[in-house]
């Protein structure tokens, strides 16, 4: 079946550091690929997106490129700010031929903390 | 444009009693889809709708149902309460399911006593 691994944290920077959280996926077919965030107390919101190999999803600096070859869509953001102080998910869906009717595959999450 | 209204926001129930939680979509969407999210076992997929059918389901006993209505809304009831539903039940909502992006509501917080 379909998997998302992602390291979860929590992960403490300071602000303005550069920021990595991995993601690794298992899956059969072609899925898309998300990242979702998620402020204390709300749902979870799109982040970014990516739907082929080699597609790079990018929102408010944010940046995640689909690596077919790695099985791996990592978040990266250049410089962090508290505000981004979060969990952020990586999640796929639509691996399958049945136009993806299986929901999202979301990874544990990863708390996301930015000292100031 | 409105976003996925969830209500309602907060219950608290008893063990052996049942629940029911409502989402509105997005004007449009026809998907609709449930997710528990519990700190042990993260966002897991509970079901799917489309169009008033269920199209897929994933891992939770049968005590998890749900329905959807002509115009979109869907509904999830929860049977015979246990202490391990306690979670926050999230929404999405998306124009045809599958790859299409999701949007989610804000959540509704059960707790189980």
């Amino acid at each position: 079946g379909n998997s998302v691994t992602q390291m979860e944290g929590p992960v403490t920077l300071s602000e303005e550091a550069f920021l990595t959280i991995n993601c690794t996926y298992t899956a059969t077919g072609y899925p898309s690929l998300f990242w979702y965030v998620q402020y204390p107390g709300e749902g979870l919101q799109l982040l970014l997106k990516a739907t082929k190999a080699d597609d790079k999803g990018s929102n408010k600096g944010f940046e995640a490129t689909y690596r077919k070859e790695t099985t791996s869509f990592h978040l990266e953001k250049g410089s962090v700010q508290v505000s981004d102080s979060a969990v952020y998910f990586c999640a796929l869906s639509g691996a399958g031929s049945g136009g993806g009717a299986d929901g999202l595959t979301f990874g544990k999450g990863t708390h996301l903390i930015i000292q100031p | 444009k409105a976003g996925v209204t969830q209500t309602p926001r907060y219950l608290i129930k008893t063990r052996g009693q049942q629940v029911t939680l409502s989402c509105s979509p997005i004007s449009g969407h026809r998907s609709v889809s449930w997710y528990q999210q519990t700190p042990g076992q993260g966002l897991q997929f509970l079901f799917e709708y489309f169009s008033e059918t269920q199209r897929n389901k994933g891992n939770f006993p049968g005590r998890f149902s749900g329905r959807q209505f002509s115009n979109s809304r869907s509904e999830m009831n929860v049977s015979t309460l246990e202490l391990g539903d306690s979670a926050l039940y999230l929404c999405a909502s998306s124009l045809t399911g599958g790859v299409t992006e999701a949007f989610f509501g804000q959540g509704t917080r059960l707790t189980v006593v």
